[in-house]
């Protein structure tokens, strides 16, 4: 079956400090990859999305590029902020299998400080 | 921001309760989605639905049951809540189901279960 792994948090960075959170999958197709980030208090909310191999997303500073010979999604930032500090899940989606269904990695939380 | 209303927010029950969550959306989105979130697990789904009257489970289904007899409604039941059962529940919508299609969330219900 489908399954996104995400390097474990949390994780605490200096503002201004470069980030990476690695995020590996495994699927039976061709999925699509996602990140989505979560607020305090709130749902989640999407970041950025790849949908084939080499693709790079991007939104808000952050990047992902889709790495299909090793599976890969890692998303980079290249100076970090205090309001960047949330919870940050890798996903994906795989037709052949699950539709538009997606599926989660656990979370990586991120706290910046000043 | 997505039209999208859970209730109630937060609900503390007692083990053996029936519980009610109600997912509402303005959005005439076709695709609706339950998931809970827990420390550890991400994301993971319990069930879904394609449409009014048309419902499918997720990974996490048993214990749980859906119901959408309208297009803006998707209600999930709990109809003996257990302990397993406290976890943070997040509604999600979506307009197509084709690969790299959004999912836009709710604010999320806090369940817990004594």
């Amino acid at each position: 079956g489908n399954s996104v792994t995400q390097m474990e948090g949390p994780v605490t960075l200096s503002e201004e400090a470069f980030l990476t959170i690695n995020c590996t999958y495994t699927a039976t197709g061709y999925p699509s990859l996602f990140w989505y980030v979560q607020y305090p208090g709130e749902g989640l909310q999407l970041l950025l999305k790849a949908t084939k191999a080499d693709d790079k997303g991007s939104n808000k500073g952050f990047e992902a590029t889709y790495r299909k010979e090793t599976t890969s999604f890692h998303l980079e930032k290249g100076s970090v902020q205090v309001s960047d500090s949330a919870v940050y899940f890798c996903a994906l989606s795989d037709m052949e299998t699950s539709g538009s269904r997606l599926t989660f990695g656990e979370g990586t939380q991120l706290t910046v400080n000043p | 921001d997505a039209g999208i209303t859970q209730s109630p927010r937060h609900k503390v029950t007692e083990t053996g309760t029936p519980v009610t969550l109600r997912c509402h959306q303005t959005e005439n989105h076709r695709y609706m989605y339950w998931y809970r979130q827990d420390p550890g697990h991400g994301l993971r789904l319990i069930h879904y639905s394609y449409g009014v009257k048309d419902t499918d489970k997720g990974e996490v289904s048993d214990g749980y049951s859906v119901s959408r007899s309208k297009t803006e409604d998707f209600l999930l039941t709990l109809e003996s809540a257990t302990s397993s059962q406290t976890s943070v529940y997040f509604c999600a919508i979506s307009d197509r189901k084709g690969p790299g299609g959004e999912l836009f969330f709710g604010e999320g219900s806090r369940l817990t279960v004594l």
